[in-house]
């Protein structure tokens, strides 16, 4: 994807609710790729879930799931039953073959 | 499994000073990538690389060089260190999936640089 776009800034969500992080994308490319990656303050990147835009159906990773609208260009992400653990900053990427652009994040932070 | 390797964790250089960050993957990957990301901010592409004599420009590249003489390594260099420079780096690695498309990328622990 050429462009990625989280346009939350910050969350906060109680304990054991779900959560939705937008993210929007902007691409010609006939196939690509989505991700969602979590950085928590400690600084690592780690690879939440991924959909391919040829996948029929949406992707779920435990507590993740990708809701993916393609004519809408959108990737959202929902985790549900959030807990405290799940404080962190959180990054929609796309990808076009080998290139790999992230959007700018969304920090959510969960209140007990 | 080392995974993605990255030296030093830590660098402190002054305005002017070049050096170059270290990066290897023990994957066989073909793809690796460099990105920066300064405070508050997502990661930024500033080289990448499509296999061992392959490089291509990011969104961000002035300032820095990269080559990749093998499948394991892709060092990045800072020609002649700014203020601006001053970040965290992180390397990654993929490998192609469907249609060629990267669907799983590794990253490395990161490099914070300070340039003063």
């Amino acid at each position: 994807a050429q462009k990625i776009t989280q346009t939350q800034p910050g969350m906060f969500v109680q304990e054991k609710e779900a959560v939705t992080l937008d993210c929007t994308y902007d691409t010609s490319d006939p196939s690509y790729g989505l991700f969602w990656y979590k950085q928590p303050s400690s600084g690592e990147m780690i690879f939440l879930i991924y959909q391919g835009s040829y996948d029929q159906q949406n992707a779920t990773e435990g507590r993740y799931s990708l809701n993916f609208q393609k004519a809408r260009k959108s990737a959202n992400l929902v985790i549900s039953a959030s807990q405290l653990g799940d404080s962190a900053m959180y990054f929609c990427a796309g990808s076009s073959a080998s290139k790999i652009i992230f959007g700018s994040g969304t920090r959510l932070s969960i209140r007990p | 499994n080392a995974g993605v390797t990255q030296t030093p964790k830590f660098q402190v250089l002054k305005t002017g000073q070049s050096m170059t960050l270290q990066c290897a993957q023990d994957m066989n990957h073909e793809y690796m990538s460099w990105y920066r990301q300064d405070p508050g901010m997502g990661l930024r592409l500033i080289h990448y690389s499509v296999g061992a004599g392959i490089t291509d420009q990011g969104e961000v590249p002035n300032g820095y060089n990269v080559s990749r003489s093998t499948t394991e390594d892709f060092p990045l260099r800072l020609l002649s260190a700014a203020p601006s420079q001053t970040s965290v780096y992180f390397c990654a690695s993929s490998s192609p999936g469907v249609a060629g498309v990267t669907d799983t990328q590794y990253f490395g622990p990161g490099t914070r640089l300070t340039v003063l």
